[in-house]
């Protein structure tokens, strides 16, 4: 079992849709975290959840609605896209409560709003 | 504030020619930590390497290095020898926070080795 599972791998959707994007993590850790990678752009960090709490949440538009229900699990809700959302979403993990972990991260969703 | 300057955005090199991705740092804090990924066409992340502001010894890990330097806020990647295998967008990080949840990343610079 991989460290850090996304699926799916990649999502076609329209604007008016609703879908889900899911993150799941083996490695035992308490931090999970949303980045969104779009092309020409630094990795942006759009949430993080620290034992299961959220603990930042970066000016993310309404129409992404994070859910991290345990600390092996997050979910990224998305409804009503814009065309600019189209980008590639990875989730993270790390061990919270010790300085200087490194994060790891899934192979990531490729999302392309229509 | 915190901020990563990596800036070769492009790099091409033929296989087995060695070459340095730089990375420039900034931060006002005392205890940091430094850190490298590597992102393969697949789209992962994958972690290579961390370092503590408190250890400045370089660290070499097969054809892969690491220069760091304070008194510059440099933390460069040496590939020795480079491969195929190796291309790919390589990722500097820089993090203040003990607990590990406010990494900044660098834009990355994409390397492509060339058979």
């Amino acid at each position: 079992e991989t460290g850090v599972t996304q699926t799916p791998r990649h999502l076609v959707m329209g604007m008016t849709n609703k879908k889900s994007l899911k993150c799941e993590q083996h490695l035992g850790h308490n931090a999970m975290y949303w980045y969104k990678q779009s092309a020409k752009k630094p990795l942006e960090l759009m949430f993080v959840y620290s034992l299961e709490e959220r603990v930042e949440n970066n000016s993310v538009p309404s129409r992404f609605s994070p859910e991290c229900p345990n600390s092996s699990h997050l979910f990224l809700h998305l409804h009503t896209l814009q065309p600019e959302d189209s980008a590639l979403y990875l989730c993270a993990s790390s061990q919270a409560n010790r300085g200087g972990q490194p994060q790891h991260f899934g192979d990531g969703t490729r999302l392309s709003i229509l | 504030a915190q901020k990563v300057t990596q800036a070769q955005t492009e790099i091409s090199v033929v296989e087995k020619e060695d070459v340095t991705l730089d990375c420039v740092y900034e931060t006002r804090d005392t205890t940091y930590y430094l850190f490298w990924y590597k992102q393969p066409p697949s789209g992962e992340l994958v972690f290579l390497i961390r370092r503590n502001s408190f250890d400045e010894q370089n660290e070499i890990s097969g054809r892969y290095s690491w220069n760091f330097q304070k008194s510059t806020s440099s933390f460069n990647f040496t590939i020795t020898a480079s491969q195929v295998v190796d291309s790919a967008v390589y990722f500097c990080a820089l993090s203040e926070d003990n607990y590990g949840q406010n990494f900044v990343f660098g834009p990355g610079t994409r390397l492509s080795v060339l058979p």
